[in-house]
């Protein structure tokens, strides 16, 4: 079955960097378009990144463009690595982060991992 | 494209028929989908395109909607259902609704 396993995040002061991976399997990854998506209760879900199948092409909000990438290992067969480089980290960033397959609508997460901007 | 879902929480006892309206800034034809969400845990897709269920989805949830607005219905408000709801449009890039709230009375 699908299985999309997360790693990274935690604590982190206010303009330094954190990178979360996502660790795919189940399915033929290099296939999927993949996201990035985080909650926050306040603010509720906010899309974060997209990164097509073959990785050429990435889109991001205004509210993460310039600060965030998103990249994906194909090169693991079927199975295959989604990442989020984030840098400049800013309080607002503060959220749960998950990794989301794209298959008409966000139809499989990740558990998600918990990013805190904090000083 | 904003969009805008109400309410942002409702109180309904079990068995009352439920339905959550969302709003587009911009017209989007039927690039909409809904979600549900429990406490701690990841978002579940419910309805695909306004109104296609998705597998393993019970019956009593539907979608309807084109244009700029839409609906979720739920037919039978069962205890499993508490949880918040958001739509999500993918006409341009994608933005979620705010949420909608659903609790027992």
């Amino acid at each position: 079955q699908v299985q999309l396993v997360q790693s990274g995040g935690g604590v982190v002061e206010p303009g330094r960097s954190l990178r979360l991976s996502c660790e795919a399997s189940g399915f033929s990854f290099s296939a999927f378009t993949m996201h990035w998506v985080r909650h926050n209760p306040a603010k509720g879900l906010e899309w974060v990144a997209l990164i097509s199948d073959d990785g050429r092409t990435t889109h991001y909000p205004d509210s993460v463009n310039g600060r965030f990438t998103i990249s994906r290992d194909n090169t693991k067969g079927t199975k295959g690595t989604l990442y989020l480089q984030m840098n400049s980290l800013r309080p607002e960033d503060t959220a749960v982060y998950y990794c989301v397959r794209d298959d008409e609508g966000f139809d499989s997460w990740g558990q998600g991992t918990q990013v805190t901007v904090s000083s | 494209i904003q969009m805008t879902q109400s309410p942002s929480s409702l109180s309904a006892s079990i068995g009352d028929r439920v339905t959550i309206t969302c709003r587009a800034s911009e017209d989007i034809s039927e690039y909409l989908n809904w979600y549900q969400q429990k406490p701690g845990k990841a978002p579940k897709l419910l309805i695909f395109d306004a109104s296609t269920l998705e597998r393993g989805v019970p019956s009593r949830f539907s979608g309807s909607g084109s244009g700029t607005d839409f609906s979720l219905t739920i037919s039978s408000l069962q205890p499993e259902d508490i949880a918040t709801y958001y739509c999500q449009q993918f006409d341009n890039l994608y933005t979620f609704g705010q949420g909608t709230k659903v609790e027992i009375k």
